[in-house]
């Protein structure tokens, strides 16, 4: 079936510093990739929407220049965490979709806890 | 603004019996609603959808049943087994996108 490979599973980093997070669909191409945030004990909430070679739809609230989203090709998308403060501390989880797939084919990735310190 | 509600955080159900997992939606463009299971610390795992031209789905042990005049739907597991402790999110997505809202989760726990 589809698999979604996320990296790193876990990253801690000093204040200030940016972390990129990558998200690779290993057995299918995916143009659309989903980027969510969960916060402990609270459901997963849509950050964006990545779209293969054009500018990623965010979600209200969620600031662009601070969670950039690249997806330069049908395989890869990245989240990079620029300046990442303390609150940015959570667990991402990236999504894309097998059009191949019976099941509507969204796939999670294995999520990235996120700790800055 | 929560649009996909699972008002019950948690749920313990002894082994063999069935495990009944409540979903409520507020809109009405919803058209198509997935189940995953999350152990912590991993991604969601893919259970069972169903779209909204029908009101029952059953793959196995879990059956899927939406109540579109509700907006409501439920997951039936049974019989249920110490394996389905996990937390399952509900997530329903509208006809005009791909993408899915995510309700808060309920962590069910299987007793042996």
């Amino acid at each position: 079936g589809a698999v979604v490979s996320q990296h790193p599973s876990w990253v801690i980093c000093k204040s200030g510093t940016s972390v990129k997070i990558e998200c690779r669909s290993l057995d299918f191409q995916a143009t659309t990739m989903f980027w969510y945030r969960q916060f402990p004990k609270q459901s997963l909430m849509l950050m964006a929407t990545s779209n293969e070679g054009s500018k990623a739809t965010y979600e209200q609230g969620v600031e662009k220049d601070k969670f950039l989203i690249n997806h330069a090709s049908l395989t890869l998308s990245t989240l990079t965490v620029t300046s990442a403060h303390p609150e940015d501390s959570s667990f991402y989880i990236c999504s894309a979709r097998d059009s191949r797939a019976y099941n509507y084919g969204y796939t999670f990735g294995s999520g990235t806890r996120l700790t800055v310190v | 603004d929560q649009q996909v509600k699972q008002n019950s955080p948690s749920l313990s159900v002894q082994e063999g019996r069935i495990s009944i997992l409540n979903c409520d939606y507020t809109n009405s463009m919803f058209d198509y609603f997935l189940w995953y299971k999350k152990y912590p610390a991993e991604g969601p795992t893919f259970l069972i959808s169903i779209s909204s031209i029908k009101d029952k789905n059953e793959d196995g042990r879990f059956t899927v049943f939406l109540n579109k005049s509700a907006k409501h739907l439920s997951l039936h597991i049974v019989p249920s087994q110490p394996g389905d402790s996990a937390v399952y999110f509900c997530a329903a997505s509208p006809n005009t996108g791909n993408q899915f809202y995510f309700g808060t989760g309920t962590s069910l726990t299987v007793i042996p």
